[in-house]
């Protein structure tokens, strides 16, 4: 079973820092493109960063582009999303999900999410 | 980038009854298109994929269709499980983009 765990979410103040991990397991995460996606408080759902299986290839949405880093491990089957220069509007539940397919951007599973707030 | 409207923005309907969402893109998206369901506190669940593909495990009675700028997520007739927000996603274009969600309410 293919199960996304996330952790590293917390309270943390305006300008600064948070790294978020998702740990993969019951698939060969090497194979597969893998995503962050984020909920802000009663909002729909928005696209943060996408990773390539390798780690060679990312992208961001305009929104974090510049402040977040996502990277991965692939020895450690582990997903990272380096948030810098946190803002108030970064306040969301981020799940991270994997590619349904190991090249086609369809988000299948999600982890259950871990809460960042942004806030003095 | 690509820009997903959906309407309605919530439905009221009955166990039983039909559901049609849609799903508008700004520009052609071709197929490149899928539906999620989400409830609260969970993790979101994929539906379909690439317009009109069941993804693995869901049933029949959800069915999805159309290309180009519009599509449509079909919901034969509602279980009570199936009350939950719906979003399109694109993958035809950098950004990735989802829509706004249309909310199934018990009616």
């Amino acid at each position: 079973e293919v199960q996304l765990l996330e952790s590293g979410g917390g309270l943390v103040q305006p300008g600064g820092s948070l790294r978020l991990s998702c740990a993969a397991s019951g698939f060969t995460f090497s194979n597969y493109g893998m995503s962050w996606v984020r909920q802000p408080p009663g909002k729909g759902l928005e696209w943060v960063s996408a990773i390539s299986s390798s780690g060679a290839s990312t992208n961001y949405a305009d929104s974090v582009k510049g402040r977040f880093t996502i990277s991965r491990d692939n020895s450690k089957n582990t997903l990272h999303l380096q948030m810098n220069s946190l803002r108030a509007e970064d306040t969301a539940v981020y799940f991270c999900a994997k590619y349904r397919i190991p090249d086609k951007i369809y988000f299948d599973p999600w982890g259950q999410g871990t809460l960042v707030t942004v806030s003095s | 980038e690509i820009v997903l409207t959906q309407s309605p923005a919530t439905l009221s309907l009955s166990p039983g009854e039909r559901a049609t969402l849609s799903c508008r893109a700004s520009q052609s998206v071709r197929s490149s298109l899928a539906w999620y369901q989400h409830k609260p506190g969970q993790a979101p669940r994929l539906l379909i994929y690439d317009a009109s593909t069941r993804a693995t495990g869901i049933p029949a009675r959800f069915s999805g269709s159309g290309s180009g700028t519009d599509f449509t997520l079909t919901i034969s007739s509602l279980e009570p499980e199936d009350f939950a927000v719906y979003y399109c996603q694109q993958r035809g274009n950098w950004p990735i983009t989802f829509g706004p969600g249309t909310k199934v309410n018990i009616k």
